[in-house]
């Protein structure tokens, strides 16, 4: 079956903008997460979706950044007005429900000029 | 708080030999475990998982882990390399809590020398 898919793949933006990144996940997952890697780092947790409602935004590294997932499948990242330290990859993941383990898509590489 | 630790960022092997990739866990819980592969410009894969039933886990690619709970250790180890094995590899504990949300070790690099 169809994986964990994100779109765009690359993101290219100047200082300032406003992004907005896409997660599909698989069909049937309740639960949704962001994480976010930085060069040569471990992946860290952003934000954690059961349903549409955010359970955990605790990751999340200041106001600047937003999710949704308002029916519950696709979830947006917003990131308002870029910084060069947003530059990072930004992944999702999704699980059956939360206690089994999460399948990862193949992230949005972000970049910030 | 739970964590991990990789207590090696590069480990380099030649092909045909054992690979032994370290990982220290700390939890107040009995943790599941996770080991994710990474190759380059390809998603995080799902090798191996732990989640309290037998200690010495098998997973994919011939893979195998073992959870030693009076070492806090969850070691990944393989028979033989294989030059498709060179990749990042990343431990990964789950929160005990509602959200069960990963945290990652800083992973290691394995290269594979033919």
């Amino acid at each position: 079956g169809a994986g964990v898919s994100q779109t765009p793949s690359n993101k290219v933006t100047e200082k300032g903008k406003y992004v907005e990144l896409r997660c599909d996940p698989i069909s049937g997952h309740t639960a949704l997460y962001w994480y976010r890697q930085s060069l040569g780092q471990g992946p860290e947790f952003l934000i954690y979706f059961q349903g549409t409602g955010a359970a955990d935004d605790s990751g999340l590294p200041n106001d600047r950044f937003f999710a949704v997932r308002p029916e519950g499948s696709v979830s947006t990242l917003k990131i308002q007005r870029t910084e060069r330290g947003d530059s990072a990859v930004y992944l999702c993941a999704s699980s059956l429900t939360p206690q089994f383990e999460q399948y990862f898509g193949p992230g949005t590489r972000l970049t910030v000029t | 708080a739970q964590s991990v630790t990789q207590l090696d960022s590069h480990v380099s092997v030649s092909e045909g030999t054992p690979v032994l990739l370290r990982c220290n866990y700390s939890s107040s819980y009995s943790p599941s475990l996770f080991w994710y592969v990474q190759h380059p410009n390809k998603g995080l894969q799902l090798l191996l998982k732990y989640t309290s039933a037998a200690t010495l886990v098998k997973g994919i690619n011939g893979f195998e882990a073992e959870f030693k709970k009076s070492e806090t250790s969850f070691h990944l180890t393989k028979p033989s390399a294989h030059m498709s094995d060179a990749a990042e590899y990343f431990c990964v504990v789950s929160v005990d809590s509602g959200t069960y949300k990963y945290i990652f070790g800083t992973g290691t690099r394995l290269k594979v020398l033919a």
